[in-house]
């Protein structure tokens, strides 16, 4: 089966400018996730869809960052305006039941450069 | 609060020799717990998980890691180490709860291996 798919996989943008991902999950997969995963450091959940709802997005940054996922299929996370401070790699991962037990699916993730 | 250290920024092995990456988690509940593997310019790949049942569990590329709840510990072992085992190791923890079944990280520890 095909994996989680992201787009663009490289992104350089001056500060203060706008910034959008996508992300195509697993078929059949209904949750969804978007990591942060900044230099020298693990991953760190933004935001948790569950089909098309928001399950957690408690560390989501919401004066700046935003996300959907309006069909419950892929999705989209948006930065605007882009600070320093958001250089990092942006990892969409899928789990087919929003259980603890099951694995998530990574994609090959976004890297972000904000100059 | 669920928490995940890993001991061991990083760790330098000859071609042949034991691998031992360790984790240790912080957790009120029975955690689920994961061993993930990233390549450079790559998303996370599972390497095994724990989810209550055996206490040592094997994993892909010959693997394994142990469940020690009396020293909340799941540390990842591979007995022989390959030239293809250099990448970054990310240790989690994950649980149930109402907000949701993201994966909380460490810090991460690159393995080197030399011939």
């Amino acid at each position: 089966e095909a994996g989680v798919a992201q787009s663009p996989r490289y992104k350089i943008i001056e500060k203060r400018q706008s910034v959008a991902f996508w992300c195509n999950p697993i078929s059949g997969h209904a949750t969804l996730y978007w990591y942060q995963q900044i230099l020298g450091q693990g991953p760190k959940l933004l935001i948790q869809f569950q089909n098309n709802g928001v399950v957690d997005d408690s560390q989501l940054p919401k004066d700046r960052f935003s996300a959907e996922r309006l069909k419950g299929v892929d999705s989209t996370l948006k930065i605007q305006p882009a600070k320093l401070e958001d250089s990092a790699v942006y990892l969409c991962a899928s789990s087919h039941r929003d259980r603890a037990s099951y694995e998530q699916y990574f994609g090959p993730g976004t890297r972000l450069t904000v100059t | 609060a669920q928490s995940v250290t890993q001991l061991g920024s990083h760790v330098s092995v000859s071609e042949g020799a034991l691998v031992l990456l360790r984790c240790n988690y912080s957790s009120s509940v029975p955690p689920y717990l994961f061993w993930y593997v990233q390549y450079p310019n790559q998303g996370l790949q599972l390497l095994l998980k724990y989810t209550s049942a055996a206490t040592l569990v094997k994993g892909i590329n010959g693997f394994e890691a142990e469940f020690k709840k009396s020293e909340t510990s799941f540390h990842l072992t591979k007995p022989s180490a390959h030239m293809s085992d250099a990448a970054e190791y990310f240790c989690a923890v994950t649980i149930r709860n109402q907000a949701g079944t993201a994966l909380i990280f460490g810090k991460g520890t690159t393995l080197s291996v030399s011939s």
